[in-house]
């Protein structure tokens, strides 16, 4: 089935660290994005990708970065610079074309704790 | 894309309908409306979104206003399970991102 994975799915990371979550998807989907979660409040987009080697900054983008070299894949590099990078980090997927059926498709979710 | 508002919390008794609004007063003519839900510590589902004609699928039905600036999600026959965080979204079919609210929490009560 196709469907988008997010790894891993809980991540722990000493201050001053960077990491990275993945995320891949066999949808043939050509946007994916990066979304950010607190406890008790909505999603905010970090960064957005439309087309390989191309990305957008969102909402909320200062202490990340991220890299689109293949379609599949969309890493998130959570950085040091990141102040407060305990969340819940959700990928979604989005065909570029056309209101799709579907919309976003999400993964199930990262879970970042900093120790 | 175009703002949405929604009420923080609403409850439903299991078995009854659950009307969810949305108001997004500044949708322009090419931007559909999207509703997801998530379930706790989950990843946002899809459930359905449409234009201007109210829709039906298996999960729920969309009626939009005729002027566009407000929709209710309807979920016939609540359910524990339908127990989520319920959001409304306005985009245009090629527009790059999307902006998440905080959405309404649905508590369905036995």
């Amino acid at each position: 089935d196709g469907g988008i994975t997010q790894s891993p799915k809980y991540l722990f990371r000493k201050e001053g660290q960077n990491v990275t979550l993945s995320c891949e998807q066999n949808l043939n989907h050509d946007a994916m994005y990066w979304y950010r979660q607190d406890p008790g409040q909505g999603l905010r987009l970090i960064y957005y990708s439309q087309i390989v080697n191309d990305f957008q900054k969102g909402d909320i983008a200062e202490g990340y970065s991220v890299s689109r070299e293949k379609k599949e894949s969309f890493p998130l590099t959570v950085t040091s610079a990141q102040k407060n990078p305990t969340a819940f980090y959700l990928c979604a997927s989005r065909t570029g074309t056309g209101a799709t059926r579907h919309g976003y498709t999400f993964g199930s979710g990262t879970r970042l704790t900093v120790v | 894309d175009a703002k949405t508002t929604q009420p923080p919390s609403m409850d439903c008794a299991e078995g009854r309908a659950a009307n969810l609004p949305c108001n997004h007063s500044t949708i322009s003519g090419n931007e559909y409306v999207y509703w997801y839900r998530q379930i706790h510590s989950q990843g946002p589902q899809y459930i359905i979104h449409g234009l201007k004609n109210n829709e039906t699928n298996e999960m729920a039905s969309l009626i939009i206003t005729e002027d566009r600036k407000s929709s209710t999600l309807i979920l016939p026959h609540a359910t524990l399970r339908d127990t989520a965080v319920y959001y409304c979204i306005v985009r245009g079919a090629n527009a790059g991102k999307s902006t998440f609210g905080d959405g309404t929490t649905l508590t369905v009560k036995p």
